[in-house]
């Protein structure tokens, strides 16, 4: 089993949709939870950080975390063509699990 | 800034050949990491640096080396290449240890034939 799972997709849907974005994981040492956005033939780049269960909003974008489920969500509001790319949930912990675990990404398309 | 940066973006190199891939940052981090990222895989992490002169293995070390000689520079080695290293490689920097925010560069895409 890997420590962390993610639907590789692809994800297609219509402009303006509400997209939701999944991954479970199975090492309860991690504690700090973040999505990044990879554009075709670029880098990832951080879009959201959370700390442990909860939800965090940042415009479009709400993380939310489910500790007790071993389950994190990206939910993407008023979705836009810029906003297709491959999502990539990334995950660690404290004291010796510094280093970070990323899913193995999901391509999200949005069709104007 | 240019943030990081890495040279060549494509390369192909043949089996049995060695070749550097560069990464150079220009944010004084003194955290940087070598990932690969294959499809369906997700990245994995290679080698990984916390300052200069100081480098410590990944999750996949085999057939790679490194070094850091300074803080802006920190090159990834393959010699012998392997068609299992055909990947596309990301260097990525961080502030402090440990970060959930790390920087990364635009990635190196090599296939070994």
């Amino acid at each position: 089993q890997k420590e962390v799972e993610q639907d590789p997709g692809p994800l297609s849907v219509p402009e303006g949709a509400i997209v939701s974005l999944n991954c479970t994981y199975s090492n309860s040492a991690f504690q700090y939870f973040m999505w990044y956005r990879q554009y075709s033939r670029k880098g990832p780049e951080l879009l959201m950080y959370t700390y442990s269960s909860g939800n965090k909003e940042d415009g479009r974008f709400t993380a939310q975390v489910d500790k007790s489920s071993k389950y994190i969500s990206l939910f993407i509001r008023d979705s836009q063509p810029s906003d297709s790319a491959t999502y990539l949930c990334a995950m660690k912990g404290n004291f010796g699990n510094e280093k970070l675990t990323f899913g193995t990404g999901t391509r999200l398309t949005i069709i104007p | 800034n240019a943030g990081v940066t890495q040279t060549p973006k494509f390369r192909i190199l043949k089996i049995g050949q060695s070749m550097t891939l560069q990464c150079t940052q220009d944010m004084n981090h003194n955290y940087m990491y070598w990932y690969r990222q294959d499809p369906g895989m997700g990245l994995k992490l290679i080698y990984y640096s916390v300052g200069a002169g100081i480098t410590d293995k990944g999750e996949v070390p085999n057939g790679y080396n490194v070094s850091r000689s300074t803080t802006e520079d920190f090159p990834l080695r393959l010699e012998l290449a392997a068609p299992s290293q055909t990947s596309v490689y990301f260097c990525a920097s961080s502030y402090v240890w440990g970060a959930g925010e790390q920087y990364f560069g635009p990635g190196t895409r090599l296939t070994v034939t």
